[in-house]
């Protein structure tokens, strides 16, 4: 069962700033979350990651409030090409034996 | 630039047929993985292989079998295809460290008539 809740869709401006909401609420102490995007006829595509802080790329960054229960993505400044699925999940196990739980996915709409 | 390739992109096959969908990786990445995507339940993990003749059971193995016989390929079959199985199969990989950072090939939208 997936351990995420995202919205099914959004919508956002171009060039506006994206932030894409994921409750986890069930999340555990050494639990990651994760968040990878699928445009359209593509494979999933990695953003970013992160357990307690708060992480930053060059994609997107991650904001973890301080419970872990929920987290939000942000794409500083959205284009058309960023739309896509994004998908809020949770990394479980250790070793060769971790795994992705994967939720449905929120579809962001970037709009001209 | 990393590469994760899938043999086909679109393939159509009949009931009770064995079917093979071939994933190779040019990472040299030690872990693998074959999900299936369907519309309202997302991805779930069929099979995984962490090493070289190596698989463990997903979430949903049943109807499935893999091979991986050499680092860099992965093979989910399907011994008697039938039409539950009509789906789109993603291959990955990723390195055998902590990291999750999995490569996704472009998907096979397999058709079981």
């Amino acid at each position: 069962d997936a351990k995420t809740t995202q919205p099914t869709s959004m919508d956002c401006a171009e060039g506006r700033a994206a932030n894409l909401p994921c409750n986890h609420s069930t999340i555990s102490g050494n639990e990651y979350v994760y968040w990878y995007r699928q445009i359209h006829s593509q494979g999933p595509q990695y953003i970013i990651h992160g357990l307690k802080n708060n992480e930053t790329n060059e994609m997107a960054s991650l904001i973890i409030t301080e419970d872990r229960k929920s987290s939000t993505l942000i794409l500083p400044h959205a284009t058309l090409r960023d739309t896509a699925v994004y998908y809020c999940i949770v990394r479980v196990g250790a070793g060769n034996n971790r795994k992705l739980i994967w939720g449905l996915g929120t579809s962001l709409a970037v709009n001209p | 630039d990393v590469k994760v390739t899938q043999s086909s992109r679109y393939l159509v096959k009949r009931t009770g047929e064995k079917v093979f969908l071939e994933c190779v990786q040019d990472m040299d990445h030690e872990n693998m993985f074959w999900y299936r995507q369907d519309p309202g339940l997302g991805l779930r993990l069929i099979y995984f292989s962490y090493d070289v003749k190596m698989k463990e059971k997903g979430d949903i193995p049943e109807g499935y079998s893999v091979s991986r016989e050499k680092k860099e390929r992965f093979s989910l079959i399907l011994e008697s295809a039938s039409t539950n199985q009509t789906s789109m199969y993603l291959c990955a990989s990723r390195t055998g460290i902590s990291t999750d950072t999995q490569y996704f090939g472009p998907g096979t939208r397999l058709t079981v008539l």
